[in-house]
């Protein structure tokens, strides 16, 4: 079974903070994939990658930043994290074309 | 650009009854896919089906089936003899090629269901 991983289930961060969201995926996918949930927003792209350092703006890159320096690893960061940063973060992965494949998602609180 | 509407925002239903989430979608692509998943309680996106564009068949899966008419451009789901745990949000999904390769997705706000006994 494929498995994507995220490092933290939930998260409490303060206002300002450097914030990192860690995604691990064991199926040697080219595709990664971050994603915000909000209320009644749906799922909203945030930055994805479709290669070992390669990345690509989504839909909300604003106040993000990723990371993918191996295969099976892509990090999210927010540099400096505000309120409306609050949020439900979502890894997936896949090959191209295919399925994506999600992780249990990151509940994060900026205070 | 891509977009895909999901209409219903909530839906409940009394235990047994049948029920028809409905996805509508616009692309310009030629070839894409489209996608449902399942998002339960406990959050996790759970893939439960991916059409081709070029592959109109009707599909059943057990108590699923998925209704694909690229005339009208959508993409339904129904679930016959609906039971509590298809209590969940469900979400559709449809695929777009970006320059410099990779396929990202378009999700639909999704459609709470409520199963109730």
């Amino acid at each position: 079974d494929v498995k994507v991983t995220q490092s933290s289930r939930y998260l409490v961060k303060r206002t300002g903070e450097k914030v990192f969201l860690e995604c691990v995926q064991d199926m040697d996918h080219e595709n990664m994939f971050w994603y915000r949930q909000d209320p009644g927003l749906g799922l909203r792209l945030i930055y994805f990658s479709y290669d070992v350092k390669m990345k690509e703006k989504g839909d909300i890159p604003e106040g993000y930043s990723v990371s993918r320096e191996k295969k099976e690893r892509f990090s999210l960061i927010l540099e400096s994290a505000s309120t409306n940063q609050t949020s439900m973060y979502l890894c997936a992965s896949s090959f191209e074309g295919h399925e994506q494949f999600f992780g249990p998602g990151t509940r994060l609180t900026v205070l | 650009a891509q977009k895909v509407t999901q209409a219903q925002t909530e839906i409940s239903v009394v235990e047994k009854e049948d029920v028809t989430l409905d996805c509508v979608y616009e692309t310009r692509d030629t070839t894409y896919y489209l996608f449902w998943y399942k998002q339960p309680p406990s959050g996790e996106l759970v893939f439960l089906i991916r059409r081709n564009s070029f592959d109109e068949q009707n599909e059943i899966s057990g108590r699923y089936s998925w209704n694909f008419q690229k005339s009208t451009s959508s993409f339904n789901f129904t679930i016959t003899a609906s039971q509590v745990v298809d209590s969940a949000v469900y979400f559709c999904a449809l695929s777009e090629r970006v320059t410099g390769g990779g396929n990202k997705l378009t999700f639909g706000t999704g459609t709470q269901l409520k199963v109730e006994l």
